[in-house]
């Protein structure tokens, strides 16, 4: 069956410039969390969905980070004015129910590179 | 703050040798603790989780560990390697009605056929 996807799978962006990554869940998932993944690290969470609402935004490091899911399927993170720390592999995963114990199905992730 | 340990950052295995690799994370309260594995090329994907019962947690392809609240530990154990467990290992916990999941930075683990 269709697993979660996500695209681009790379992005080179110049700093300054705003990238939009996209994440597509498993059909029917309530639950949707973005992660970022540094070189050598492990993923950090960076914001959590349930249906279209988001219900912790707590690890997104800075006011140039947005996540929407305004139809409670189809997600989007997106970083304006990009800068170089901001390089990393960005983790989509969702899960079916919004219990603390469900497992979460990750997609492969998009690489963001900015130059 | 809340933090995930993973002891060995890189650990090299020979084939039908047994494995156990750390994991000790800081939170007082109940956890929700899991271990994730990623092959090489693939998506991250569940191994085992804990949240209620036995301790002692079994998973896919022979893989267990053990929850030991004292020392708020949740080790991985296989008894035997194959060379086809070569992979990134993260563990990861959760606190009890909190889906902010902390994972550690991980465990490479190469076995040599």
């Amino acid at each position: 069956g269709a697993g979660v996807s996500q695209s681009p799978r790379y992005k080179v962006a110049k700093r300054g410039q705003d990238v939009a990554l996209r994440c597509d869940p498993i059909s029917g998932h309530v639950s949707l969390f973005w992660y970022q993944q540094a070189l050598g690290q492990g993923p950090e969470f960076l914001t959590y969905f349930q249906n279209e609402a988001q219900l912790d935004k707590s690890g997104l490091p800075s006011d140039r980070f947005f996540a929407e899911r305004p139809e409670g399927s189809v997600s989007t993170l997106k970083i304006q004015r990009t800068q170089q720390e901001d390089s990393a592999v960005y983790l989509c995963a969702s899960s079916l129910w919004e219990l603390d114990q469900e497992t979460q199905y990750f997609g492969p992730g998009t690489r963001l590179l900015v130059l | 703050a809340q933090s995930v340990s993973q002891h060995n950052h890189h650990v090299i295995l020979s084939e039908a040798a047994s494995l156990e690799l750390g994991c000790n994370y800081s939170y007082g309260g109940t956890v929700n603790l899991f271990w994730y594995v990623q092959y090489p090329g693939q998506h991250l994907q569940l191994l085992l989780k804990y949240f209620s019962g036995d301790p002692l947690v079994k998973g896919i392809k022979g893989f267990e560990a053990e929850f030991i609240k004292s020392k708020f530990s949740f080790n991985l154990r296989k008894p035997s390697v194959q060379w086809s467990d070569t992979a990134e290992y993260f563990c990861a916990v959760n606190p009890y009605n909190n889906n902010d999941m902390r994972f550690g930075a991980g465990t490479r683990l190469t076995v040599k056929p």
